[in-house]
């Protein structure tokens, strides 16, 4: 099972910030949170990831609470090209194995 | 190449047909990983293939569904008498390292339709 929990869907306005939330309760101090999308009728693509301190990258800003319970995507200027499902996957640091999906947020961001 | 390729891009057959997908990770990536992804689902791990450790099959859903992995580079997933609950989208992803981070990057998928 999903060891994490997202709400199913979203609404964002074109070039606001879109905040995607997810929470992981039982995270543990060795799993890293990941982020990844899957645009309709593509793959998933990684997005950022991190272990405890705040992370950003070209595409998004990580956002992970001090107690790393839950954390937050942040999609700074959101363009109609990121309406997609947003996966939060959490994986432990030394880990090789498969990602554990859940059902993600269908993020919608309208014009 | 630059990405994850997979072929075909879309595959129509009948029940009880076997079919191989075909899926050439990023050049250089130790790590392989097979999924699928129902409609409207979340990915289900099927496959992983490390270097040249055996690989970790506790995904595959039956005995139909095996995998190989040559040269430490292509892989070939295949599903054998298939059934229409095998329809789906299977998904190819490879990474570079063992640990410290599992950045998988993902090919497009086979679209896989059983009549």
């Amino acid at each position: 099972d999903a060891k994490t929990t997202q709400p199913p869907s979203m609404d964002c306005a074109e070039g606001r910030a879109a905040n995607l939330p997810c929470n992981h309760s039982t995270i543990s101090g060795n799993e890293y949170v990941y982020w990844y999308r899957q645009i309709h009728s593509q793959g998933p693509q990684y997005i950022i990831h991190g272990l405890k301190n705040n992370e950003t990258n070209e595409m998004a800003s990580l956002i992970i609470t001090e107690d790393r319970k839950s954390s937050t995507l942040i999609l700074p200027h959101a363009t109609l090209r990121d309406t997609a499902v947003y996966y939060c996957i959490v994986r432990p640091i030394d880990s090789n194995y498969q990602l554990i999906w859940g059902a993600g947020t269908k993020l919608i961001i309208k014009p | 190449g630059a990405g994850v390729s997979q072929s075909p891009s879309n595959k129509v057959t009948e029940k009880g047909k076997d079919v191989e997908l075909r899926c050439d990770p990023i050049s250089g990536h130790t790590a392989l990983y097979w999924y699928r992804q129902s409609l409207g689902q979340g990915l289900e791990f099927l496959i992983y293939f490390q270097g040249n450790s055996a690989p970790d099959k506790s995904g595959l859903p039956s005995d139909r569904f095996s995998a190989e992995r040559t040269g430490g580079s292509v892989s070939t997933l295949t599903i054998q008498r298939t059934q229409q609950e095998d329809s789906a989208v299977y998904l190819c992803a490879s990474s570079i390292r063992l640990a410290g981070g599992g950045t998988q990057y993902f090919g497009p998928g086979t679209r896989l339709l059983v009549l």
